[in-house]
């Protein structure tokens, strides 16, 4: 089964609102959890480093008020799109480090948005 | 930056062995090999990584080369299900962060 489930699989919203993704690991705790975006036929795009207890670091050309992200426990990280525009339509995935210190990633189920 | 190459595709048939390669060329000496693959509408799965030393579990093999310039991701018997985007990533020893580079979308025929 999954350890990383991210909630809703997918979602259809209006432009100018706001979308929030939720990204919780199943069983463990998770300090640091990873945001990526992926268009279309393309690779996935490392968003922000979402880190508990602290503020998330963006990669360099991701507005960071554009996607907020709260790491609001250890087991849960939010991503919220904040007035969304169709450009913004893509595949959103998030990652946890597996705590058993393997170098394993484990990826959530992806959420498919898309702004209308 | 992926810093890694590998082909936009393959192809194999089902039950045959497929070698999937990746270029690394400028890794350094703590980096990390990790592969994931991806399959359509679904966030990446786990396959194996590796530092120096051939891996093996049970889903494939990584075979580093000797100057840790390239590895080859081996499925010993590739099935339908294998069918997906192989990405070869590496990643310094102290973060989890992965860059995903382009990938190998490989195909798999019966």
């Amino acid at each position: 089964g999954a350890v990383v489930s991210q909630h809703p699989s997918r979602v259809i919203c209006k432009s100018g609102t706001s979308v929030k993704i939720e990204c919780r690991s199943l069983d463990f705790q998770a300090t640091t959890m990873f945001w990526y975006r992926q268009f279309p036929k393309q690779s996935l795009m490392l968003m922000a480093t979402s880190n508990e207890g602290s503020k998330a670091t963006y990669e360099q050309g991701v507005e960071k008020d554009k996607f907020l992200i709260n790491h609001a426990s250890l087991t849960l990280s939010t991503l919220t799109v904040t007035s969304a525009h169709p450009e913004d339509s893509s595949f959103y995935i998030c990652s946890a480090p597996t705590p058993l210190n393997t170098g394993e990633l484990f990826f959530g189920e992806g959420s498919r948005l898309t702004v209308l | 930056d992926a810093k890694t190459t590998q082909p936009n595709s393959m192809e194999s048939n089902e039950e045959e062995p497929v070698h999937l390669p990746c270029n690394h060329s400028t890794i350094s000496g703590t980096d990390y090999i990790h592969w994931y693959r991806q399959l359509p509408s679904q966030g990446p799965e786990y396959v194996i990584h590796g530092l120096t030393s051939n891996v093996n579990n049970r889903m494939a093999s990584l075979a580093i080369a000797e100057d840790r310039k390239s590895s080859t991701l081996i499925l010993h018997r590739a099935t339908l299900r294998d069918a997906a985007v192989y990405y070869c990533i590496r990643s310094p020893y102290n973060t989890d962060k992965l860059i995903f580079g382009t990938g190998t979308r490989l195909q798999v025929f019966p």
